[in-house]
């Protein structure tokens, strides 16, 4: 079945460190974008790209980083320099051009924690 | 300035009856779409419906059905005959133009069917 994953599911982060968040979609969609959900927030748009090697910030992408080097892969970078990262994180891609209903299709996200 | 308000942050419903869940959006794009997600807490995002700006009919999915009033920029989410598995956070989202790649979101409104 086509769709959106993301691993891990729940990813521990110490103090100064980096980690990656993966996201990979096999619905050969051109878009894809990271958001990040705080406890009874809506949704922020960190990162997205159009197109592989090629991405944009979003609202809130410091202390973030990206890459797109293949069309199904769009893993996510939190860096220490992100002071407050726990957060919900969710990947979503889509066909481009979006026209009229094409909305974003959501993978299941990964839940951050800082210990 | 915010663009999507949701302006209810918790809604209970008995089942079996309708609810209306407000959102209003703030835009000068002539040109834009507005979108229904909703997120069990399991987390992932589930699209509903859909309505684009141009759109002489309110759009109806099932038991969705979104009250778009144009001049009063709203556009409410309307659920009939509430079930229990309707219970889940549900956000209103923006794209502006006809073609944009980014979603805006509320902040979401929570809702509790009760039995």
């Amino acid at each position: 079945d086509g769709g959106i994953t993301q691993s891990p599911k729940y990813l521990f982060r110490k103090e100064g460190q980096n980690v990656t968040l993966s996201c990979e979609q096999n619905l050969n969609h051109d878009a894809m974008y990271w958001y990040r959900q705080d406890p009874g927030q809506g949704l922020r748009l960190i990162y997205y790209s159009q197109i592989v090697n090629d991405f944009q910030k979003g609202d809130i992408a410091e202390g973030y980083s990206v890459s797109r080097e293949k069309k199904e892969s769009f893993p996510l970078t939190v860096t220490s320099a992100q002071k407050n990262p726990t957060a919900f994180y969710l990947c979503a891609s889509s066909k481009l051009p979006r026209l009229g209903p094409e909305t974003q299709y959501f993978g299941p996200g990964t839940r951050l924690l800082v210990l | 300035a915010q663009k999507i308000t949701q302006t209810q942050p918790g809604m209970f419903v008995q089942e079996k009856e309708a609810v209306t869940l407000d959102c209003t959006y703030d835009t000068s794009d002539p040109s834009y779409g507005l979108f229904w997600y909703k997120q069990p807490s399991s987390g992932e995002m589930i699209f509903l419906i859909y309505q684009g700006s141009y759109d002489q009919q309110n759009a109806t999915e099932g038991r969705y059905s979104l009250n778009f009033q144009k001049a009063r920029k709203s556009a409410n989410l309307v659920i009939s005959a509430s079930q229990l598995g309707d219970s889940a956070m549900y956000f209103c989202a923006m794209r502006e133009g006809l073609s944009g790649n980014k979603l805006v979101f509320g902040a979401g409104t929570i809702l509790r069917v009760k039995s």
